[in-house]
């Protein structure tokens, strides 16, 4: 079956301007992640969603920064007024239950976004 | 905030060698994972741990959930070329979802 995909893979836009990245879990996984990933670092995550609603932000840098899901499905990131700091790639994820269970988290492969 | 410490940064090793790596946490994790990235990829899950002194295996590697909960270890054995790529541990706490990662681990093996 398909897995979780992102797109566009790679953006690159200029500073100040907005931008919005898409996610598409797995087919019937409840739970949703965006984490972000600077070069040659680790993962930061950003937001949890529980279906539509999103129950830790906690990760949001700022104000900035925003997301949504819809349906329980598609999920998006919207970065305002970008900024050359905000260059990473932002990487999405999705498990079956989430919540209080352990469930595994599978990755997308991410959107590469260059802020110049 | 949680904070977890990976090392070492990069490894480069002849293939056939064993390798090890390791996570140190300030904080108690629940979970211990490892995961693996290729370039270009998201991360792949390589093992899960659940219990504090839980020692896992999954083909040539092994893992372990230190009895503190604040530590883990990776070693891969005999390892071959398509074990190049960048592994991460990662931890869950009680804020359920969420993963802190490591910093990466870079492994270059040498045929």
């Amino acid at each position: 079956g398909a897995g979780v995909s992102q797109s566009p893979s790679n953006k690159v836009t200029e500073k100040g301007k907005d931008v919005e990245l898409r996610c598409d879990p797995i087919s019937g996984h409840t739970a949703l992640y965006w984490y972000r990933q600077s070069l040659g670092q680790g993962l930061e995550f950003l937001i949890y969603f529980q279906g539509n609603s999103a129950p830790d932000k906690s990760g949001l840098p700022s104000d900035r920064f925003s997301a949504e899901r819809t349906g329980g499905s598609v999920s998006t990131l919207t970065i305002q007024r970008t900024q050359q700091e905000d260059s990473a790639v932002y990487l999405c994820a999705s498990s079956l239950v989430g919540g209080s269970v352990p469930d595994t988290q599978y990755f997308g492969p991410g959107t590469r976004l260059t802020v110049l | 905030g949680q904070q977890l410490n990976q090392s070492p940064q990069s490894m480069f090793i002849q293939e056939g060698e064993d390798v090890s790596m390791n996570c140190t946490s300030s904080s108690i994790f629940n979970t211990w994972l490892w995961y693996k990235q290729d370039p270009g990829e998201g991360p792949v899950l390589l093992i899960a741990l659940y219990k504090a002194g839980e020692l896992t295996s999954n083909g040539r590697l092994t893992a372990q959930f230190g009895i503190t909960r604040k530590d883990s270890f990776l070693n891969i054995s005999a390892s071959i070329p398509s074990d190049v790529g960048i592994y991460f541990c990662a931890g869950r706490g009680t804020s359920y979802g969420k993963l802190t990662f490591g910093q990466g681990t870079i492994l270059t093996v040498h045929p």
